[in-house]
């Protein structure tokens, strides 16, 4: 079935350090690829998502390109601030219905 | 902006008992889903609801679960008899369409002792 594999957390990085956050998947046909972000205390929130290969999506200075060949859908920001301190899960949708999560990684950022 | 709200925050309850999990989808969207997150692990899909019945469940959504819009505001997920299996933080979701974006509530943190 269907699955997503993100990287291990926590993340730990300085101020204007660059985040990258690994995804990648298994899915039959061509799912559409999604990255959440879940501040404390808050619930899941979409951060970006490409619905075909080579799409990128992006929001807030994050990216990511939807990779066909290899099955990734990685997370980068060039310069990361404290408040982007929270946790980012990947997730796959086929065309319609369900999210399908990773286990999400928590990143920390310090002054 | 609209939002999806859920009530109770946080839900203590016996094994054994029933309890119902509240939410209250945006006001137009005519999807609904409920997912958990047992502490420490992925979060994972339960139910989609769609026109007064369920689309699509996982095989986590057994007979212990039920899901009912009971008026034209909120959307319910009961559970019959808990377990200690249970205690994970439930969230959930609505969209437009099918394949619209999924927009999550804050989540109900259900601990059952």
């Amino acid at each position: 079935g269907d699955s997503v594999t993100q990287m291990e957390g926590p993340v730990t990085l300085s101020e204007e350090a660059f985040l990258t956050i690994n995804c990648t998947y298994t899915a039959t046909g061509y799912p559409s690829l999604f990255w959440y972000v879940q501040y404390p205390g808050e619930g899941l929130q979409l951060l970006l998502k490409a619905t075909k290969a080579d799409d990128k999506g992006s929001n807030k200075g994050f990216e990511a390109t939807y990779r066909k060949e290899t099955t990734s859908f990685h997370l980068e920001k060039g310069s990361v601030q404290v408040s982007d301190s929270a946790v980012y899960f990947c997730a796959l949708r086929p065309w319609t219905g369900a999210l399908n999560f990773g286990k999400g990684t928590s990143l920390l950022v310090t002054p | 902006e609209p939002e999806v709200t859920q009530t109770p925050s946080h839900q203590v309850t016996q094994m054994g008992q029933e309890v119902i999990l509240r939410c209250v989808p945006i006001s137009n969207h005519l999807y609904f889903y409920w997912y958990r997150q047992i502490l420490g692990q992925k979060v994972e899909f339960l139910v989609s609801f769609y026109n007064n019945e369920i689309s699509e469940k996982s095989e986590i959504f057994d007979d212990q679960f039920s899901v009912e819009r009971p008026d034209g505001s909120n959307f319910t997920l009961k559970i019959r008899s808990t377990k200690l299996e249970d205690s994970a933080m439930y969230f959930c979701a609505s969209s437009e369409g099918g394949n619209n974006e999924q927009f999550f509530g804050p989540g109900t943190r259900l601990t059952v002792l």
